[in-house]
């Protein structure tokens, strides 16, 4: 069965870079029509999508954040590593991975990661 | 920027209600509109995805319909563990709605 978790730090300090990695099981992101997306959550909020990243390394990212994210993969090692640059207060929130199926719906999620950003 | 809007943003239930949320785009479209239910400190769940097809696992009393312009989510008869957070997902803009609380009366 398809699995994913989220990793990394807890903590971040304003303007400082955040890099979250997926780990996921169950699924070949080499596979033709594959896909792994990043959401996060504030607290008390509805999920905001973040980014995607599709087998053939075609990557999508939301407007408002595409000067601050990057996505990448590493298909051998079923992971894939969310950065955040420039940190700040309001990215407090629970950032989630999560596998998409081919008709683009978010069907798989990793438990979500709570990333606090102090000032 | 597409908007998405949940009505009602709450409401109060007892067990074996029958109780229905309405979701819509700024578009008006009712295509590609997804329904996940999340509950306190858990991941959301996919529910209906494709106007109407239910997530492997998810119960019947759970049906996703649309009307004009309207894309609804029906529990006929609310059961315990349906007391959650119901939200909707525009896949085109990758748009979440506010959400619906549906909470013990």
């Amino acid at each position: 069965q398809i699995t994913l978790k989220e990793s990394g730090p807890t903590l971040v300090k304003t303007t400082q870079t955040l890099t979250l990695t997926c780990t996921f099981s169950g699924f070949s992101l080499s596979n033709s029509g594959m896909a792994v997306g990043w959401l996060r959550q504030p607290p008390g909020k509805a999920p905001e999508w973040l980014a995607l990243i599709f087998w053939d390394d075609d990557k999508r990212y939301s407007p408002s954040l595409k000067s601050r994210i990057t996505i990448t993969k590493d298909t051998s090692k079923n992971q894939v590593v969310l950065t955040v640059t420039n940190m700040d207060p309001l990215d407090t929130a629970t950032y989630y991975c999560a596998h998409r199926m081919v008709r683009g719906v978010f069907d798989y999620w990793g438990p979500g990661t709570l990333v606090a950003v102090s000032s | 920027a597409v908007q998405v809007t949940q009505s009602p943003s709450s409401l109060s239930a007892s067990v074996g209600d029958r109780v229905t949320l309405t979701c819509r785009t700024s578009l008006g479209l009712t295509s590609s509109l997804v329904w996940y239910q999340q509950k306190p400190g858990k991941a959301p769940k996919l529910l209906v995805y494709d106007d109407f097809n239910l997530a492997a696992g998810v119960p019947s009393r759970f049906r996703g319909s649309t009307s004009g312009t309207d894309v609804t989510l029906t529990i006929s008869s609310l059961q315990p563990e349906d007391f959650a957070t119901y939200y909707c997902h525009y896949l085109g803009a990758f748009t979440f709605g506010p959400g619906t609380i549906v909470d013990i009366k």
